[in-house]
């Protein structure tokens, strides 16, 4: 299957830093790409969706001001958490679609906020 | 009511028991129908990927899709610890140009030696 890669995989920062996350498609272009948020023992919950070259589209409750997504290129898209807070921290995770429905996913970037 | 509904388990099994996992829904626009595999601390890894009725075989994994009843099962064959993880079933439907998969809360399997 096709390769999703994200950098770093685990950050520690103080409260009111920001934090930028990388997710990249390493063997194919994403037209689409996922940002997801997991917390211990529950379901992902989709946070945005990505598409090359415009905005992204986020749902209902994430505050879009607070998760700067960018997705410059059809590999790579960024999430930045500014002024993040201990409430932020949590098991963040991208994936990215390979033709029209086979979603690959990122192994995630855990971060934890001081 | 969610849209997919899924046990969250956890499932606890004999190594070699034959596992089964499901998920039912309400949205009858779903096609693609989606098993992922996630362990600890780790991203999800896709396992299964079905798009109508009927089973599809993956060596000891078989995916089986039935619409009329809104229900999908994943069974594990001659199940091993390191089948232990849980597992996340995910399905999508056409939303204006792009599929964005709703997934289940996932389903803790253990698989004790």
């Amino acid at each position: 299957g096709a390769v999703v890669s994200q950098h770093p995989s685990w950050v520690i920062c103080k409260s009111g830093t920001s934090v930028k996350i990388e997710c990249r498609s390493l063997d194919f272009q994403a037209t689409t790409m996922f940002w997801y948020r997991q917390f211990p023992k529950q379901s992902l919950m989709l946070m945005a969706t990505s598409n090359e070259g415009s905005k992204a589209t986020y749902e209902q409750g994430v505050e879009k001001d607070k998760f700067l997504i960018n997705h410059a290129s059809l590999t790579l898209s960024t999430l930045t958490v500014t002024s993040a807070h201990p409430e932020d921290s949590s098991f963040y995770i991208c994936s990215a679609i390979e033709g029209y429905n086979e979603q690959f996913f990122g192994p995630g970037t855990r971060l934890t906020v001081l | 009511q969610k849209e997919v509904e899924q046990d969250p388990g956890p499932l606890s099994v004999p190594e070699g028991a034959i596992v089964s996992l499901n998920c039912t829904y309400s949205n009858s626009a779903f096609q693609y129908f989606m098993w992922y595999r996630q362990y600890s601390r780790k991203g999800p890894e896709l396992l299964m990927y079905t798009y109508s009725s009927g089973n599809k075989e993956d060596g000891r994994f078989t995916a089986q899709v039935d619409k009329s009843s809104k229900y999908i099962s994943l069974f594990i064959r001659d199940s091993q610890p390191s089948d232990s993880a849980t597992y996340l079933c995910a399905m999508s439907a056409r939303t204006g140009g792009s599929y964005i998969p709703t997934f289940g809360r996932g389903t803790s399997l253990i698989v004790h030696p």
